[in-house]
């Protein structure tokens, strides 16, 4: 069955320290992969997605099939960083279905 | 560009009761998709519709259903309503054919059940 574990409920740093937040994912197919952020009293927004190879707001992804991980890094974090943060994995056909993880809250302190 | 919208903000409803929650998508996306999310969980996928079509349902029972209009306008009806039934329903809406699959959400809905 697919499914997208993110291990951390919590994960909390101080300002400029790096942060990493897990995920991790189950599926046989071709995965596409996305990172999803939720900003307080913010609607869930696309943060970044595997296809693209971007860095948004200094954090980046990379897909490892062979761990079958997607986690997301920022060298130095920053306040305005703190959110929760959604994994979510789009299955290859058909339809836009997309399965969530159930979210890490990054807190980053002064 | 307007965003996602969905109506009403909050609801409070009884078990037993149904209830029609609504949203409209995105200008110029054509697609749907209904997610509910539980306290401390993510996103689940209920269903989604194409072309006033479902085109692909999570794993809930018949009793979540819902329409889309020739607007892209969709939404998402609840029969007999169950204490488990509370949660926050979101509504994405996107573009299908862009590859992507890209996702734009609504500020959700939330609904309790008493």
């Amino acid at each position: 069955a697919q499914r997208v574990t993110q291990p951390e409920k919590l994960l909390s740093v101080f300002k400029g320290a790096p942060v990493e937040l897990k995920c991790n994912y189950s599926y046989s197919g071709s995965p596409e992969l996305f990172w999803y952020v939720q900003y307080s009293r913010q609607r869930l927004q696309l943060l970044l997605r595997h296809i693209s190879r971007e860095s948004i707001k200094g954090f980046t992804a990379d897909l490892n099939k062979g761990e079958t991980s997607f986690h997301l890094k920022k060298p130095f974090a920053q306040e305005e960083d703190s959110a929760m943060y959604y994994c979510a994995l789009s299955l290859s056909g058909g339809y836009n279905k997309l399965i969530f993880g159930a979210g890490t809250r990054l807190a980053v302190h002064p | 560009e307007t965003g996602v919208t969905q109506s009403p903000t909050h609801l409070i409803k009884t078990r037993g009761q149904q209830v029609t929650l609504r949203c409209s998508s995105q200008s110029g996306h054509n697609t749907v998709s209904w997610y509910q999310q539980a306290l401390g969980q993510g996103p689940q996928f209920i269903f989604q519709y194409y072309r006033e079509e479902e085109n692909g349902r999570g794993n809930f029972p018949p009793r979540f259903s819902g329409l889309q209009f020739p607007n892209y306008s969709s939404e998402l009806n609840v029969n007999a309503l169950e204490l488990d039934d509370s949660a926050l329903y979101l509504c994405a809406s996107s573009l299908a054919g862009t590859g992507g699959r890209e996702q734009y959400f609504g500020p959700g809905t939330r609904l309790t059940v008493t």
